[in-house]
């Protein structure tokens, strides 16, 4: 049973401190998504990647967020430097896309900044 | 961009009730509008999806409905259980994928 994996599962950090998540797609999979999910914010958006090129990264605050797929099988997203309002879930999801399809969503991470 | 708006934020039914939730989307490119289920503390979880050739979709009790012309689209769900207590998502996606604020559905026993 193949599965979008994350890590970490949960991070709590200080302001300032520089925060990266890793999500491993599912393998096959052509397309990457990064959202972030606040209790007010729902299912944002953050970026995607399709066949590891950034397809749309308008979501993310550009001084602060950046969001890479060094290969295939990993993509990250980096916070530098964070604050306590990017606290939230993120969670990854994965999908193959031809035109459009279902993707598949990681258990996401938990982060807490202080 | 596509913008997605879904109704109503909270829905609290009797169980074996039925439960509808609509969605309207912006963007007439949009082809493909998938429903997902969240429990608390877990990832979304894909339950149903349409794609734009196609009206209606119905997979046991729970059925999505497409309306291209008017840009709207619903889940329904009938015969409600407990266990069908959930924050519900839709999305549209005509390249990448929005999504609705969701709709937190309460079954009472």
């Amino acid at each position: 049973d193949a599965r979008v994996t994350q890590t970490p599962r949960h991070k709590v950090t200080e302001m300032g401190q520089e925060v990266t998540m890793r999500c491993q797609p599912i393998l096959g999979h052509n397309t990457v998504f990064w959202y972030r999910q606040t209790m007010m914010q729902g299912l944002e958006l953050l970026a995607y990647f399709r066949n590891r090129a950034p397809l749309d990264d308008s979501g993310m605050p550009k001084d602060r967020f950046s969001a890479e797929m060094p290969d295939a099988t990993l993509a990250t997203l980096k916070i530098q430097p964070s604050e306590p309002r990017d606290s939230a879930v993120y969670f990854c999801a994965s999908g193959f896309f031809l035109v459009e399809g279902e993707q598949y969503f990681g258990p996401g991470t938990r982060l807490t900044v202080t | 961009g596509e913008n997605v708006e879904q109704h109503p934020s909270t829905l609290s039914v009797q169980e074996g009730d039925s439960a509808v939730i609509k969605c309207t989307y912006s963007d007439s490119a949009s082809n493909y509008f998938p429903w997902y289920k969240q429990e608390l503390g877990k990832r979304p979880q894909l339950i149903i999806d349409i794609r734009s050739n196609v009206g209606e979709k119905k997979d046991q009790r729970i059925a999505v409905t497409l309306n291209k012309t008017a840009k709207h689209f619903s889940l329904h769900i009938t015969e409600t259980q407990p266990e069908d207590s959930a924050v519900y998502f839709c999305a549209a996606s005509p390249n990448d994928m929005r999504f609705g604020a969701g709709t937190r559905l309460t079954v009472k026993p």
